[in-house]
């Protein structure tokens, strides 16, 4: 167990509705990150908050917004939802944002199925 | 951009045998290397990282890594496989500088089989 946890497990919807995938990162962590997982894709980096601002951009939907709240969860939204964006979401976290060496770990993630 | 190239989609092994899992990586200037492990319906494991220093990387359930700069190579090893070492592995890489975020860049991944 990493000490990141992800809610829901599974999210199943329709096309064009929006939902919301939340992330508590592991106590004393002040960075977030969430990444996509997808079979045609691979695992790609969507975009990272540290203490509550963004840090860093991927390559991030501008139908998708993520925040991270005062209390250090995240959430990430994901609106007009296309069968594409199928995929497993997950959230990882660290200790800081400046330092490289620091390692990310990672939450059991969010299965998200549009249909 | 950085890069990472995991050139096998699934390796197998039988239990006992030594395990490779090969990665090479691009990245401009000093690299962060990174190896996780996803077993079934779980999240990523972080299993090593090399950062600087010693070019032999030791980490969790008796796995190490070599970094080769030379080659811009740093595979994954472990001398004796288990079956419940059959997941899948994900090389990743991150840049020394900070301009470049913390983002790491992940391989495709390579299915590991170990077979009793």
């Amino acid at each position: 167990d990493s000490g990141v946890t992800q809610t829901p497990k599974h999210l199943i919807t329709a096309t064009g509705q929006r939902v919301t995938l939340r992330c508590s990162p592991r106590s004393g962590d002040l960075s977030v990150y969430w990444y996509q997982q997808s079979l045609d894709q691979g695992l790609q980096f969507l975009i990272q908050y540290y203490n509550g601002e963004e840090r860093a951009k991927g390559n991030i939907l501008e139908r998708f917004s993520a925040q991270q709240f005062p209390d250090l969860h995240s959430e990430l939204n994901l609106s007009s939802l296309e069968l594409g964006d199928s995929a497993l979401y997950f959230c990882a976290s660290s200790v800081s944002q400046r330092t490289s060496t620091d390692t990310q770990y990672f939450g059991p993630g969010t299965r998200l199925t549009v249909l | 951009a950085q890069s990472v190239a995991q050139p096998e989609d699934q390796v197998n092994v039988a239990e006992g045998n030594p395990l490779t899992v090969k990665c090479t990586y691009s990245v401009s200037g000093n690299p962060y290397l990174f190896w996780y492990v996803q077993y079934p319906n779980r999240g990523l494991q972080f299993l090593l990282k090399y950062i600087t220093g010693d070019n032999l990387v030791k980490g969790s359930y008796g796995f190490e890594a070599e970094f080769n700069k030379s080659q811009t190579s740093f595979h994954l090893k472990k001398p004796s496989a288990l079956v419940s070492d059959s997941a899948l592995y994900f090389c990743a890489v991150r840049p020394h500088s900070e301009a470049a975020g913390n983002k790491l860049t992940f391989g495709g991944g390579t299915r590991v089989l170990v077979k009793p």
